[in-house]
């Protein structure tokens, strides 16, 4: 069973600062990951998508790279401003079942 | 864009009573998702969906059921709510199953409180 990890569970940085977060998986026989951004109360937001040919995908200030070998995506996101603060999730796709498994996510507070 | 819609954003029941969360998309997907997301567990799917009066059970399916009778619209069913259900609980869709490419688009979300 594909257990998702994101450490750390919060991280909270002065604006500007770019932003490092981790998700980590244990199976590597993924179709896709992608990362998420969750406002308080709210549902999902889709940010990125990397299919599993995909090394990296970008989006205005937001890259996210994937190394299924190491199992290991990171989601960078430059020049952090207070509109940033969420959590973010992150999602691998299973290749045995295409079934999504989440992690719980990073809660990230940017301070003006 | 996508839109999924959740009938409500908040919904307070009794134990032992019948709920019924309601979930609409706008643009044609395939598949439906009902997930339930509780602190430190992230999101765990319930039920899903990948065509009209097709259901396929989750991770958790225990306690609840579900009903797809049209393509659009996918209800999430407590048969018997539980103190244990209290929880955030999300519908998502997408376009088609294991699509490498396929995006998930998440509802508002529903926080449930049986009291």
């Amino acid at each position: 069973k594909q257990e998702v990890t994101q450490i750390p569970a919060a991280l909270s940085v002065p604006e500007g600062e770019n932003l490092v977060l981790n998700c980590s998986f244990t199976d590597s026989a993924i179709y896709n990951l992608q990362w998420f951004r969750q406002d308080p109360g709210k549902g999902l937001t889709s940010l990125l998508l990397i299919q599993s040919s995909q090394r990296e995908q970008t989006s205005g200030r937001l890259n996210a790279s994937l190394d299924k070998s190491s199992g290991r995506s990171t989601l960078y996101i430059a020049a952090s401003q207070p509109g940033d603060s969420a959590t973010y999730l992150c999602a691998v796709g299973a290749l045995y079942d295409y079934k999504l498994s989440f992690g719980a996510g990073t809660t990230v507070t940017v301070r003006a | 864009d996508v839109k999924v819609t959740q009938s409500s954003r908040y919904l307070v029941k009794r134990t032992g009573e019948k709920v019924f969360l309601e979930c609409v998309q706008d643009m044609d997907h395939e598949n439906m998702f009902w997930y339930r997301q509780d602190p430190g567990l992230g999101l765990r799917l319930i039920y899903f969906s990948y065509d009209v009066k097709m259901k396929e059970k989750g991770d958790i399916p225990e306690g609840y059921s579900v009903s797809r009778e049209k393509k659009e619209r996918f209800s999430l069913i407590l048969e018997s709510a539980s103190t244990n259900q209290t929880s955030m609980y999300l519908c998502a869709s997408s376009l088609e199953w294991g699509a490498t490419n396929e995006k998930l688009f998440f509802g508002s979300g529903t926080q449930l409180s049986v009291l």
